[in-house]
């Protein structure tokens, strides 16, 4: 069974500070991973996309970067955080282009003060 | 532009009453929508309840139903009798877009409370 695990599950920061959010996906060989985020009382928006390992597109530009170092890593990652960087994580695999679903992770929440 | 639309919550029923959230969409750039519902349980993480990827069809889950409508561009999620179990939050999502982006777009959640 294929299982996908989110870390940390929950995490506090300053403005300013360093952030790195990861996804592990096992279960599963080479699958296409996908980074959304939803801020409080809006809608989850996709963030980034890979379909191989080394190879990240960006889909919404928010002053945040992502990295697939191995094909089952997915690692979302800023310098300095923002305000408005606070909500929630969530990191998804699928397969295919978009005529397919996607499985989500259990999310990470941050919050920046 | 290509959004979905859903039923603002939070959605209050009472157990075994029948249930009806809404969902339209626009797809302006994507030749062929494909429609899921997601669902968010109280301390869970998002899980796929059911999707229709041709349209006229109708998918099943759980008890739930929702039809792919074309002409009225809508997917709404039917439930003959609810249970106080299904209280979460719903997502009505479109997906379908060409290319490797695989991205979904999400409608703002319908939070459904159950009553006993």
């Amino acid at each position: 069974a294929q299982t996908i695990h989110q870390w940390p599950v929950a995490e506090i920061k300053a403005v300013g500070s360093p952030l790195s959010l990861g996804c592990t996906i096992k279960g599963k060989s080479s699958p296409n991973l996908y980074w959304y985020w939803q801020a409080t009382g809006g809608t989850l928006q996709q963030l980034f996309y890979s379909i191989t390992v080394g190879q990240v597109e960006s889909v919404v530009q928010l002053n945040l970067s992502a990295s697939r170092p191995k094909d089952d890593q997915f690692i979302l990652s800023t310098e300095k955080l923002l305000l408005s960087h606070s909500g929630f994580y969530l990191c998804a695999w699928g397969f295919g282009g978009g005529a397919r679903e996607q499985y989500f992770g259990p999310g990470t929440r941050l919050t920046v003060l | 532009g290509d959004s979905v639309t859903q039923t603002e919550g939070p959605v209050t029923v009472s157990e075994s009453e029948s249930l009806i959230i809404n969902c339209t969409y626009s797809a302006t750039s994507i030749a062929y929508p494909n429609l899921f519902w997601y669902v968010r349980y109280p301390g869970e993480g998002l899980q796929l309840l059911l999707k229709v990827i041709t349209a006229g069809q109708k998918g099943s889950s759980r008890g739930f139903e929702a039809t792919y409508n074309k002409e009225t561009t809508s997917f709404h999620l039917q439930k003959a009798s609810v249970q106080e179990s299904d209280s979460a939050v719903y997502y009505c999502a479109l997906g379908g877009i060409t290319g490797n982006t695989g991205k979904l777009i999400f409608g703002l959640g319908t939070t459904l409370q159950v009553q006993p």
